[in-house]
């Protein structure tokens, strides 16, 4: 266990379903990301949250919405997703700016498969 | 931007042998550079991290050499076993910026 904790690990749906990934970590970081990582590409940043407040939105498509209730938690709305968004979503924290302390602290990923 | 059905970079190794793993980082003003590893089915886990105002650092069994001339970074793996199989990503960071990370290199061990 590395201190940030995903669920579902795995996860099907249709691409009429609305679905939610969670992430949780109690390291008190205060940064939390979301990554989606395909097959044959590098991670690929999707949000930010820094102190509960998104600081970035990388050009991601509105089927995907995050929310970040507070620091230790974060989530992922998933609707009307495509097939091509089937991948591996990753989630991490650190403490702001990550330079030092070890960087980011990943959790293990929910492996999604849209059908 | 990275293209799709980018080939991921791999290394076989025979067990016991040394490995080493290369990455180029983009960034001539990162300070901060962390190597990770990608066990199948898990999340990148930490293995060694170094700042800018050194050229190497060692860990068990791990040594991270620096280059900051030519912006090289490498991951030296002594003694290699089976659980050291793999993909290994490079990551740079600069101050309060977000890490920026390298498309990764599958390592697998030979019996």
């Amino acid at each position: 266990e590395t201190g940030v904790t995903q669920t579902p690990r795995h996860l099907v749906m249709g691409m009429t379903n609305k679905k939610s990934l969670k992430c949780e970590q109690h390291l008190g970081h205060n940064a939390m990301y979301w990554y989606k990582q395909s097959a044959k590409k590098p991670l690929e940043l999707m949000f930010v949250y820094n102190f509960k407040e998104q600081t970035e939105n990388n050009s991601v498509p509105s089927r995907f919405s995050p929310e970040c209730p507070n620091s230790s938690h974060l989530f992922l709305h998933l609707h009307t997703l495509q097939p091509e968004d089937s991948a591996l979503y990753l989630c991490a924290s650190s403490p702001p700016g990550a330079s030092g302390s070890g960087g980011y602290t990943f959790g293990s990923g929910t492996r999604l498969t849209v059908v | 931007g990275e293209s799709v059905g980018l080939h991921l970079p791999t290394l076989s190794v025979q067990e016991g042998d040394n490995s080493i793993i290369n990455c180029a980082y983009s960034n001539s003003a990162s300070d901060y550079f962390i190597w990770y590893k990608q066990e199948s089915g898990k999340g990148p886990q930490f293995i060694i991290d170094i700042r800018s105002n050194m050229d190497k650092r060692q860990g068990q069994r791990v040594t991270v050499l620096l280059n900051k001339t030519v912006k090289h970074l490498s991951l030296q793996i002594a003694a290699t076993q089976p659980g050291d199989s793999a993909v290994y990503f490079c990551a740079e960071g600069f101050g309060n910026e977000k890490l920026t990370f390298g498309t990764g290199t599958r390592l697998t061990i030979i019996p």
